[in-house]
């Protein structure tokens, strides 16, 4: 079964200092990973997927195999950056519950 | 597009009682899923639906039933509300012919059952 670990329910950190959100998955075989962001009363959105190799608002995340790591990362934190982040796993071959694994959560507080 | 619509935002219900949560998309997408996000527990699949006709089970599905006659449509269904039952409701929905394709979220119901 799959699984997606974030070790961090709260991570709390200075504006302009860098940001580390931490994702562990365990799946065999070459899974698709997201990151899912909810601000404030606002929907939950896409922030970015491994595929796409993408920046978006700053912040990367880097598919480790090795590690099993995708942690999601932004140099300089600004306090627009608070929010709720999931990051999510989906199975491509998968034929059964076709959604996505999300991992508990890191609630991510920019302090001014 | 209005994209994924959930209705309604708030509810309280009495241990019991049944309601259903709406979920509509005019995206045309196949796939639709409900999920409820609970403190510490993240986002946990309830029900999902790879097309009209077609559901089946998520993580979570005890107490839930869901039905799927079109394409748009994706109702959630609380057959007798437990307490256990509060939380958010999330329907969210996708395209699944297209590689890594996101899901389209609603706003989200909160549910309380007193």
């Amino acid at each position: 079964a799959q699984r997606v670990t974030q070790p961090e329910k709260l991570l709390s950190v200075f504006k302009g200092a860098p940001v580390e959100l931490k994702c562990n998955y365990s799946y065999s075989g070459s899974p698709e990973l997201f990151w899912y962001v909810q601000y404030s009363r606002q929907r939950l959105q896409l922030l970015l997927r491994h595929i796409s190799r993408e920046s978006i608002k700053g912040f990367t995340a880097d598919l480790n195999k090795g590690e099993t790591s995708f942690h999601l990362k932004k140099p300089f934190a600004q306090e627009e950056d608070s929010a709720m982040y999931y990051c999510a796993l989906r199975d491509p071959l998968g034929f059964g519950a076709d959604g996505l694994t999300f991992g508990k959560g890191t609630h991510l507080i920019i302090q001014p | 597009n209005a994209g994924v619509t959930q209705t309604p935002k708030f509810q309280v219900l009495k241990t019991g009682q049944s309601m259903t949560l709406q979920c509509a998309q005019d995206m045309n997408h196949e796939y639709m899923s409900w999920y409820r996000q609970d403190p510490g527990m993240g986002l946990r699949l309830i029900h999902y639906s790879v097309g009209a006709g077609i559901t089946d089970q998520g993580e979570v599905p005890n107490g839930y039933n869901v039905s799927r006659s079109t394409t748009e449509d994706f109702p959630l269904r609380l057959l007798s509300a437990a307490p256990s039952q509060t939380s958010v409701y999330f329907c969210a929905s996708s395209d699944r012919q297209l590689l890594n394709e996101k899901l389209f979220f609603g706003s989200g119901t909160q549910l309380s059952v007193l």
